[in-house]
């Protein structure tokens, strides 16, 4: 199994709503990230786990929630979102350490209205 | 601010013809990697060249890294129609156990029937 697999696909939501998105695999891999990806843009980070430990923030706002419940599962807790929160969300994995080859979800196709 | 600066931008050829994308970065690498985006969807990943690697192949895929130049490159021969997509280098930033992948700005390839 080479898949992460993220849920939902799509996501609209209002200002004052909380949701979540998930992201899972199965490979063994002890490092998972979410990017944030605006149209025409590269991925931006925006937090790495590594052992469950989450070791990079990006200095993302706080309505976004990062958790790492084992190390098959991902999830990013969005509460109190803006309009222009509205992006692709992308969930990845790795071998820890390092980057050696990273494998992305399909994303979160994430509409804040 | 993104490690990596792609150009061209964006690359319209026709089918059959090869497809060349450069990537510029600024500080020194452990390796390099390049990714491939079809339109809103995941990333997938295509070759890691090393830092003491010049050139590295796989199928119809060439990418040749100057170091000197901080510099690299990814040629796509015989395009096809299925090639579209937009293409990323990325390159590792941060200390052990604190890596992050950050990725250049893209080219948007086209390959024309």
């Amino acid at each position: 199994d080479t898949e992460v697999t993220q849920t939902p696909k799509h996501l609209v939501m209002g200002m004052t709503n909380k949701k979540s998105l998930k992201c899972e695999q199965h490979m063994g891999h002890r490092a998972m990230y979410w990017y944030k990806q605006k149209a025409k843009k590269p991925p931006e980070l925006m937090f790495v786990y590594s052992y469950e430990k989450l070791s990079i923030n990006e200095s993302v706002p706080s309505r976004f929630s990062p958790e790492c419940p084992n190390s098959s599962l991902l999830n990013l807790h969005l509460h109190a979102l803006q309009p222009e929160d509205s992006a692709l969300y992308l969930c990845a994995s790795s071998q820890v350490p390092g980057w050696r080859k990273a494998f992305f979800g399909q994303g979160t196709r994430l509409t804040v209205v | 601010s993104q490690q990596g600066e792609e150009d061209p931008q964006a690359l319209s050829i026709q089918e059959g013809e090869n497809a060349t994308m450069n990537c510029s970065y600024k500080t020194s690498i452990n390796n390099l990697q390049w990714y491939r985006q079809n339109s809103g969807r995941g990333l997938v990943h295509l070759i890691l060249i090393r830092s003491n690697e010049r050139e590295k192949h796989s199928g119809r895929l060439r990418v040749t890294l100057d170091t000197s130049k901080k510099s690299s490159s990814l040629l796509i021969t015989a395009s096809r129609a299925a090639d579209t997509a937009s293409y990323f280098c990325a390159t590792e930033k941060g200390t052990q156990g604190a890596q992050k992948l950050v990725f250049g700005q893209g080219t948007r390839l086209t390959i024309n029937p």
